[in-house]
């Protein structure tokens, strides 16, 4: 057990629905992260939030958007739905900021995902 | 550019050693992550390192060769539950940048 939470386990839903994913850091760590994982491919990096602001976008779509709330929970929100959405998404946290000079305070633990089926 | 390889797929014998490479060409480096990633579960953290050399931890070990940008982890004893996907991840410039790991087939 990492520490993380992620809520919920599964998640079947229908095009053009929205959803909201939730995620809790372990505690201590103040860095959230965001991956999406379709089958049988590697971790795609969404977005990283630090102590409450955005610190880093990655492969981000614009129907996607994330915060992170006061007391460090992060949700994820998926919009517009489309059936490629379908994937295992991650959240992980971190104790770092993850700056210039990575260190292994930026190690990051991963929560268990949330399964996203989208018919 | 930023690119890390590794083999896709690798399969070893329950019982010996394997060793699973991976290179990397990244505009920085601040320290190589290894996980793991079992078929539908999220990855665990099984290494960092930042200096060269080898770091053991049990059963598997982690080399870094920062002159060569060249990395590999050593599982011995291989036991079937060893069976997963191997990451490896390079700090680089505020990020990680992910390889798309090697899948690795435990055969009795």
């Amino acid at each position: 057990d990492s520490g993380v939470t992620q809520t919920p386990k599964h998640l079947i839903t229908a095009t053009g629905q929205r959803v909201t994913l939730r995620c809790s850091p372990r505690s201590g760590d103040l860095s959230v992260y965001w991956y999406q994982q379709s089958l049988d491919q590697g971790l795609q990096f969404l977005i990283q939030y630090y102590n409450g602001e955005e610190r880093a976008k990655g492969n981000i779509l614009e129907r996607f958007s994330a915060q992170q709330f006061p007391d460090l929970h992060s949700e994820l929100n998926l919009s517009s739905l489309e059936l490629g959405d379908s994937a295992l998404y991650f959240c992980a946290s971190s104790v770092g900021a993850m700056t210039r000079a990575v260190t292994s305070t930026d190690t990051q633990y991963f929560g268990p995902g949330t399964r996203l089926t989208v018919l | 550019g930023q690119n890390i390889d590794q083999p896709t797929e690798m399969t070893a014998t329950e019982g010996a050693i394997v060793q699973i490479n991976c290179t990397y060409q990244t505009s920085g480096f601040n320290g190589l992550f290894w996980y793991q990633q079992h078929a539908g579960e999220a990855p665990t953290f099984l290494s960092y390192n930042v200096l060269d050399g080898l770091e053991e931890k049990g059963r598997f070990s982690s080399f870094l060769s920062r002159s060569k940008g060249y990395s590999y982890l050593l599982l011995k004893e291989l036991q079937m539950k060893d069976s997963a996907s191997y990451l490896c991840a390079v700090g680089s410039n505020y990020q990680l940048i992910w390889g798309a790991g090697t899948k690795l087939i435990i055969k009795p």
